[in-house]
């Protein structure tokens, strides 16, 4: 299966960036990194996705690391509306099917 | 526009009754993707359709599972003989393309069964 390895949980207080790591070193040359995020009590909510150079949306930024086994979900400015659990995963190789890990809760404190 | 919708939103069943979940995708999205989430735990892929066929039912932890879709629009994940160890959020998601990067998933359905 297509391994990613977060921390469990981060917290940060609100108005500053927070910096969320994700380690995919199994990861395949053509394989895109994917990041969502579930609200409580809601279904996950694409973020942002790349492959080898550094993505901005609006949403958020995403740094990948030169060999890829890496990559750093920023989020410029946290607010309260944040506070979510952000998940890192690719497809399964040969697959279109995504395998979720548990993903970093992220506290923002006011 | 619309979303994509899940009905019912919460279900409680007995054990050993059956239940059936329904998902609405996206108007014009080809690929519908079933997904579970047990209390406090990531997602779980359990089906994934392109159109009205499967071509990957690897995920369906039993035979007691099951799916369709029609139409190419709205799919049906039944269970059968429901078991304790079923209950979770059952979470439907679609995309355009099969190979979209981007999933738009519904709000769930969350599963009881007593």
């Amino acid at each position: 299966d297509a391994k990613t390895t977060q921390p469990n949980s981060m917290e940060s207080n609100e108005e500053e960036p927070v910096h969320l790591p994700c380690n995919h070193s199994t990861i395949s040359g053509t394989d895109y990194i994917h990041w969502y995020r579930q609200l409580p009590s809601q279904g996950p909510e694409y973020v942002i996705h790349g492959l080898t150079s550094n993505v901005n949306n609006r949403m958020a930024s995403l740094a990948i690391a030169e060999d890829r086994k890496s990559s750093t979900l920023i989020l410029h400015r946290a607010t309260l509306r944040d506070a979510a659990v952000y998940y890192c995963i690719y497809w399964g190789p040969g697959t279109y099917k995504y395998i979720f890990g548990t993903g970093t809760r992220l506290k923002v404190l006011a | 526009g619309a979303g994509v919708s899940q009905s019912p939103s919460n279900k409680v069943t007995e054990k050993g009754k059956d239940v059936e979940l329904r998902c609405d995708p996206i108007s014009g999205h080809t690929a519908l993707y079933w997904y579970r989430q047990s209390l406090g735990q990531g997602l779980e892929f359990l089906i994934y359709f392109q159109g009205n066929s499967a071509p990957d039912k690897s995920g369906l932890p039993s035979d007691r599972f099951s799916a369709e879709r029609t139409g190419g629009s709205v799919s049906t994940l039944t269970i059968q003989r429901t078991q304790q160890e079923d209950s979770a959020v059952y979470l439907c998601a679609s995309s355009f393309l099969r190979d979209s990067y981007e999933q738009y998933f519904g709000p769930g359905t969350r599963l009881t069964v007593t």
